[in-house]
């Protein structure tokens, strides 16, 4: 069974440091998707990243994916409060010719603080 | 605009109740998902369908049933629902060849 797990569950940070978020699954895969939700909303795509090595960056943000470690990072420059929200990555797990779906972590809650 | 939808938005419902959660997309993709999402937890996959006329169970399927209606459109029952299943619901779409999900804006459904 494919487990995805995210560190730290919670993260309070203040504005114009940097952090980042880990993601550690559990199964051969080269498919991983980092999320941003809103409070009470749909949940926004920021990237896919579906090789070893992969390096994605939008804005203050930027992912990563090593997947002989089974993990990803993403990594956040600079904290403003508009990036407050909670941050999910998903692994498609897809192998065997298995169909292809996305299993989520449990969820980073950012708080980014003035 | 093309997408997602699902309906209800939200919903109230008595322990033992019965009730179809509706989603339908425009996109034309082949996969269609039924998420569930508690707090903590994440977002859990409750059904899937890899194509028009198959379903498969994700992670939690007790309690729920699904059907694809046809290409468009992928429903979720819940035939007595329970206070366990108050949860927000998503589904999802994926086209085929590609790598993109596409997610409905949830329905926030609780039992009391």
């Amino acid at each position: 069974e494919l487990k995805v797990e995210q560190n730290p569950l919670f993260l309070s940070m203040q504005e114009g440091k940097n952090y980042t978020i880990y993601c550690n699954y559990s199964t051969t895969s080269d498919r991983l998707y980092w999320y941003r939700q809103d409070p009470g909303k749909s949940l926004e795509s920021l990237f896919v990243l579906l090789s070893n090595g992969a390096v994605k960056q939008e804005g203050r943000l930027m992912a990563s994916l090593d997947t002989k470690a089974r993990l990803s990072t993403l990594h956040i420059t600079a904290a403003v409060h508009d990036l407050s929200a909670t941050y999910f990555c998903a692994v498609d797990p897809q192998y065997g010719g298995a169909t292809n779906k996305l299993i989520f972590g449990t969820g980073t809650l950012l708080a980014v603080q003035p | 605009n093309a997408g997602v939808t699902q309906t209800p938005k939200f919903q109230v419902l008595k322990t033992g109740q019965s009730m179809t959660l509706q989603c339908a997309q425009d996109m034309n993709h082949n996969s269609m998902y039924w998420y569930r999402q508690d707090p903590g937890m994440g977002l859990r996959l409750i059904y899937y369908s890899a194509s028009e006329g198959t379903t498969d169970k994700g992670e939690v399927p007790n309690g729920y049933n699904v059907s694809r209606l046809n290409k468009r459109e992928f429903s979720l029952r819940l035939e007595s629902a329970a206070p366990s299943q108050t949860s927000v619901y998503f589904c999802a779409s994926r086209q085929s060849g590609g790598h993109g999900y596409t997610f409905g804006s949830g329905t926030r459904l609780t039992v009391v």
